[in-house]
């Protein structure tokens, strides 16, 4: 089926380094996500993106963080500066939007773990 | 605004067993919900999906009804495998919305 990947799957860094975390969406999708989940326990949603901007983050989206995707490239969550509460896993996700329906099912990454120490 | 309520952290349950997760939801427009599984260092990935009221959906043994009356959209097996242990997420959307929102989540352990 369709694949989202996502680099690195993990990442530990000192606070207040920077990190990007990358994202290859599933070909020919529209919408792009970041979510975050701690611990295993609640996907939190972070920000979406469509047609090279953003179009809705939550209050977890810290001016620290940055989306972008440069040219059809990777989708990408920059942190900078990171702090202690940004460990997490952080799922990439997308979705189609066919007819412009932002109602179609997400396809998830793997996670891309990180931990800031 | 729009939520999504699972009431169960941890589910345990011998195999064989029957299973219902609950998931309820708030939204003034009309509802898409999902019902995703992660299991344990994997990618979330779709079990069922609905947006018709009263109309069952089912996916390898799983199945959900969506009820707009009540708002809910309870996930239900007959028979639950060891292969089934694995975190269950409801998640809702609408067309006026921008993304999904997810549930709690609820933990499925499934024993011997």
């Amino acid at each position: 089926g369709p694949k989202v990947l996502q680099i690195p799957s993990h990442q530990i860094i000192d606070m207040g380094q920077m990190v990007t975390l990358n994202c290859d969406p599933v070909s020919n999708h529209l919408y792009f996500y970041w979510y975050k989940q701690i611990l295993g326990q609640q996907m939190e949603f972070l920000v979406n993106f469509y047609n090279g901007k953003v179009m809705e983050k939550s209050k977890l989206f810290k001016d620290q963080f940055s989306v972008e995707r440069p040219d059809g490239s990777y989708f990408t969550l920059k942190i900078q500066p990171t702090a202690l509460e940004d460990s997490a896993v952080y799922f990439c996700a997308s979705s189609s939007g066919l007819g412009g329906r932002i109602t179609g099912q997400l396809y998830f990454g793997e996670g891309s773990k990180l931990t800031v120490l | 605004g729009d939520s999504v309520t699972q009431t169960e952290g941890l589910v345990t349950l011998t195999k064989g067993l029957p299973v219902m997760l609950n998931c309820t939801y708030q939204t003034t427009y009309s509802p898409f919900l999902f019902w995703y599984v992660q299991h344990l260092n994997e990618a979330p990935k779709l079990l069922l999906k609905s947006s018709t009221d009263n109309k069952r959906t089912e996916h390898q043994g799983f199945y959900a009804t969506l009820h707009k009356s009540s708002s809910s959209f309870h996930l239900q097996k007959s028979s639950v495998q060891l292969s089934d242990s694995a975190l269950y997420f409801c998640a809702l959307t609408h067309n006026s919305g921008t993304y999904q929102r997810f549930g709690t989540g609820t933990k499925l352990q499934v024993v011997p």
